[in-house]
């Protein structure tokens, strides 16, 4: 069965922390992304990645960054966190080509404080 | 740029009920369209895909038209369950990965 695991579920860091957020799949997609997702602006792609070490920014990666270091695993980083950075967090992975499915995680529920 | 409304952004209906939820998007030029659940607190999980050269897609109780001209796709939910209560999403595909979701219907299926 398809699976995308994010480790964490929920995290509360303090202002200023630095935040890992930590996606595997076990499909060998070659596709993974990064959203985050609030009420009212639905989901919001931050960055994807298409292969290992290759990443592209989305709509909203100021504040972020990613790594993508194996297949497998994608990361996401906030370098210094802050209140506006609290929201859900969801990674998701599909294969190469346009008409595959994107099958997503349980979600990581991040509050900075 | 793409966007992507869904209309009602709640319905609440009994159970046994047929329904029709909606997804418009601005730019007919898409790859394909996937429609997604969502249970509060969790992830999304995908119901359906329809390739943009498709104009339906069926599983179970759920069928997913698309009208590629119109910018439209509907979610037909047949004899509808409590179980079914959940959020849907509908998401565009313009062929680049950059997927473009919509708000959202959020569903609530009364016993």
């Amino acid at each position: 069965d398809v699976k995308v695991t994010q480790s964490s579920r929920y995290l509360v860091k303090r202002t200023g922390e630095k935040v890992f957020l930590e996606c595997v799949q076990d499909m060998d997609h070659e596709n993974m992304f990064w959203y985050r997702q609030d009420p009212g602006l639905g989901l919001r792609l931050i960055y994807f990645s298409y292969d290992v070490k290759m990443k592209e920014k989305g709509d909203i990666p100021e504040g972020y960054s990613v790594s993508r270091e194996k297949k497998e695993r994608f990361s996401l980083i906030l370098e210094s966190a802050s209140t506006n950075q609290t929201s859900m967090y969801l990674c998701a992975s599909s294969g190469r080509g346009l008409g595959n499915t994107i099958y997503f995680g349980e979600g990581s529920w991040l509050t900075v404080v | 740029k793409q966007e992507v409304t869904q209309i009602p952004a709640a319905l609440s209906v009994p159970e046994g009920e047929n329904l029709v939820l909606n997804c418009s998007f601005t730019d007919s030029a898409i790859y394909n369209l996937q429609w997604f659940r969502q249970d509060p607190g969790k992830g999304l999980t995908s119901l359906l895909l329809i390739q943009s050269s498709q104009r339906e897609q069926t599983s179970g109780r759920l069928n997913a038209s698309l009208d590629k001209s119109s910018g439209r796709s509907t979610l037909y939910i047949a004899a509808s369950q409590p179980g079914d209560s959940a959020t849907y999403l509908c998401a565009v595909n313009p062929g680049n990965n950059d997927m473009r979701f919509g708000a959202g219907t959020r569903l609530t299926v009364k016993p």
